[in-house]
């Protein structure tokens, strides 16, 4: 079991629409927890990075919150346009650990229709 | 805009054939990775490195090899492709003391 699953796989909203995607993990301790934003083909794209003790982070359209109690996180995107259509990767840190140690999750693929 | 680059972005090559996947940064960063990731499946770290002649192997087990002679530079290489090498390749790196990582536009391989 992936100790980072995210919801749903996969995702068709109108644009114009919002969204949240899903992100729960089993990482712990934990030292900050990302959202990354990859196109098509493309290398990832860093949206929102977050230390254990924040909430909330946003930028732009995103705004990424984060209950460490629960071990639960969402993205949240507002007011959808096309070109937001891409997989958004949750990622966790553990405590203590490089880059080298990230733990992804499969990511939640989301189609923007216009 | 993250000034790392990797070519080339796609390659079909046959079985057995020897290929390097190159990835360049110019932000000075010391520490570089490589990614593999197969379509709808997660990041899997092949290899790392913290700075010059360093390398170590990531948590997946890979066939290919890398190295480090200049900061800037991070290839990787397959000796012999085979068509289980069929994936993308993504490298990225990172300042030291910073949270922050930057990934290139990945490199799809498909060896028939």
């Amino acid at each position: 079991k992936n100790q980072v699953e995210q919801s749903p796989q996969s995702l068709i909203i109108l644009e114009g629409k919002n969204c949240t995607l899903q992100c729960n993990y089993t990482v712990s301790p934990f030292s900050n927890l990302r959202w990354y934003k990859q196109d098509t083909g493309r290398g990832p794209v860093s949206l929102t990075i977050m230390t254990f003790s924040e909430n909330t982070k946003s930028n732009g359209r995103y705004t990424a919150t984060l209950d460490a109690d629960t071990k639960q996180s969402s993205l949240h995107i507002t007011a959808s346009q096309l070109s937001d259509s891409a997989s958004y990767i949750c990622v966790v840190s553990p405590m203590n650990t490089g880059f080298q140690k990230l733990v992804f999750g499969t990511g939640t693929r989301l189609l923007v229709s216009p | 805009e993250a000034d790392i680059y990797q070519t080339p972005r796609y390659l079909v090559i046959g079985t057995g054939k020897k290929i390097t996947l190159e990835c360049s940064q110019t932000m000075g960063h010391d520490k570089m990775y490589w990614y593999q990731q197969d379509p709808g499946m997660e990041l899997h770290l092949i290899h790392y490195s913290y700075g010059v002649n360093s390398t170590e192997k990531g948590d997946l087990s890979s066939e290919s090899t890398v190295s480090r002679i200049r900061t800037e530079h991070f290839p990787l290489t397959l000796e012999s492709a085979r068509p289980s090498h069929t994936s993308q390749y993504l490298c990225a790196s990172s300042a030291t003391g910073s949270t922050e990582a930057f990934f290139g536009q990945g490199t799809r391989l498909t060896v028939v």
